[in-house]
């Protein structure tokens, strides 16, 4: 079964600290994998895109890495700023499907506090 | 480039009502996906629409249906509502079949009560 595992669930950082969020999938076969910020009660936006010969994509404070041999990705967020509190969601696509193809973590909720 | 748009914003309606949520895709996408986020739990696939035509369904009784219209504007409509409905559903779209990245809207938070 496709299935996205994200930890931890939830997170609580001191402004300026740095944070990773984990993501373990057993999506196959494999196609990409995006990191989303969700501020509450919004939409989710893409922070980054990750292919099977990616292992490292920064966008800003934001850095993820894939393993896909392990089939594990993190989300490195660097001297957080309390605009950083929000749930992260890691979102798998599944190779040669259509466009809906696409399995969600629950989330982590991050929230940085000064 | 205006984002993706749904209305409403916030809905509340009676167990057994129908609610009618809308979205508007980005300018040239012609490809709408719904999801559900219940409240602690992760986005759900509910329905996508491309070109007009049902493309899918995720594993959600027949009471959610939907339309896309010419203009690839979609519309969700949900029947006989269920306390359980209560969530955050989400529009994105994307440009078509392709794999492309999906752009999600802000939602519409529907309450039963």
């Amino acid at each position: 079964k496709n299935q996205v595992e994200q930890s931890p669930q939830s997170l609580i950082i001191l402004e300026g600290k740095n944070c990773t969020l984990q993501c373990n999938y057993t999506v196959s076969p494999f196609s990409n994998l995006r990191w989303y910020k969700q501020d509450t009660g919004r939409g989710p936006v893409s922070l980054t895109i990750m292919t099977f010969s990616e292992n490292t994509k920064s966008n800003g404070r934001y850095t993820a890495t894939l393993d896909a041999d392990t089939k594990q990705s993190s989300l490195h967020i660097t001297a957080s700023q309390l605009s950083d509190s929000a749930s992260y969601i890691c979102v798998v696509r599944i190779s040669g499907a259509g466009s809906y193809q696409l399995t969600f973590g629950k989330g982590t909720k991050l929230s940085v506090i000064p | 480039e205006a984002g993706v748009t749904q209305s409403p914003t916030h809905l509340i309606k009676t167990r057994g009502q129908q609610a009618t949520l809308r979205c508007s895709p980005i300018s040239g996408h012609t490809s709408v996906y719904w999801y559900q986020q219940a409240l602690g739990l992760g986005l759900q696939f509910l329905l996508w629409y491309d070109e007009g035509e049902e493309r899918n369904r995720g594993n959600f009784p027949p009471r959610f249906s939907g339309r896309q219209f010419p203009n690839y504007s979609s519309e969700l409509n949900v029947n006989a509502l269920e306390l359980e409905d209560s969530a955050l559903y989400l529009c994105a779209s994307s440009f078509g079949t392709g794999g492309y990245e999906q752009y999600f809207g802000p939602g519409t938070r529907l309450t039963v009560t």
